[in-house]
């Protein structure tokens, strides 16, 4: 069955300081993994797309990493900001059928605390 | 640009009435989703549409339906309501299907709540 599972459920760090999300799949076939960031009582907004052959991209002091080989992503956060606070969301797409697939995460709810 | 903006924001809906979602993008997408969100669960997909004219069921499409007469619009439908749809409902828009590398946006939610 494709599942995607993140890690942890919640976290809280301090402002200023890193921290680093994970994402678990079991897709296939696997088309492009997708991080998102959903700001309470808004929708989800695009931080990165990464296809099987990216290992790395990065958008601002966000940094998301991909092992295609171990089926894992994270997402690093550098030098958090209170505006950080947020659930991120890991979707994996899989190449099934004409339109392909969106399989998402439950999310990781951030919060960053002064 | 105003992107996807989904009407209305909030809705209180009584057992069996009925009402519609409207979903509007002005980036001129093919593709238009609608999903609902509850706690717990990560989004799942209602019904989807790869432009103009067509439609098709998503993951947990019974109790809705669902129309896309011209592009920048995607209307879902509640005919009978029940408890079990008070939810969160996503609009989102994408300019190519998953399998492309093509970020979906989404519209900032419709909250229903059914008494």
């Amino acid at each position: 069955k494709n599942q995607v599972e993140q890690s942890p459920q919640s976290l809280i760090i301090l402002e200023g300081k890193n921290c680093t999300l994970q994402c678990n799949y079991t897709v296939s076939p696997f088309s492009n993994l997708r991080w998102y960031k959903q700001d309470t009582g808004r929708g989800p907004v695009s931080l990165t797309i990464m296809t099987f052959s990216e290992n790395t991209k990065s958008n601002g002091r966000y940094t998301a990493t991909l092992d295609a080989d171990t089926k894992q992503s994270s997402l690093h956060i550098t030098a958090s900001q209170l505006s950080d606070s947020a659930s991120y969301i890991c979707v994996v797409s899989a190449n099934i059928g004409s339109q392909g697939n969106l399989i998402f995460g439950k999310g990781t709810k951030l919060s960053v605390k002064p | 640009n105003a992107g996807v903006t989904q009407t209305p924001k909030f809705r209180v809906l009584k057992t069996g009435q009925s009402m519609t979602l409207l979903c509007a993008q002005d980036m001129n997408h093919e593709y238009m989703y609608w999903y609902r969100q509850d706690p717990g669960m990560g989004l799942r997909l209602i019904h989807y549409s790869v432009g103009e004219g067509t439609t098709a069921k998503g993951e947990v499409p019974d109790g809705y339906n669902v129309s896309r007469l011209k592009k920048q619009n995607f209307l879902l439908g509640l005919e009978s309501a029940a408890p079990s749809q008070t939810s969160v409902y996503f609009c989102a828009s994408g300019l190519f299907g998953p399998a492309y590398n093509s970020p979906l946006h989404f519209g900032n939610g419709t909250r229903l709540t059914v008494t």
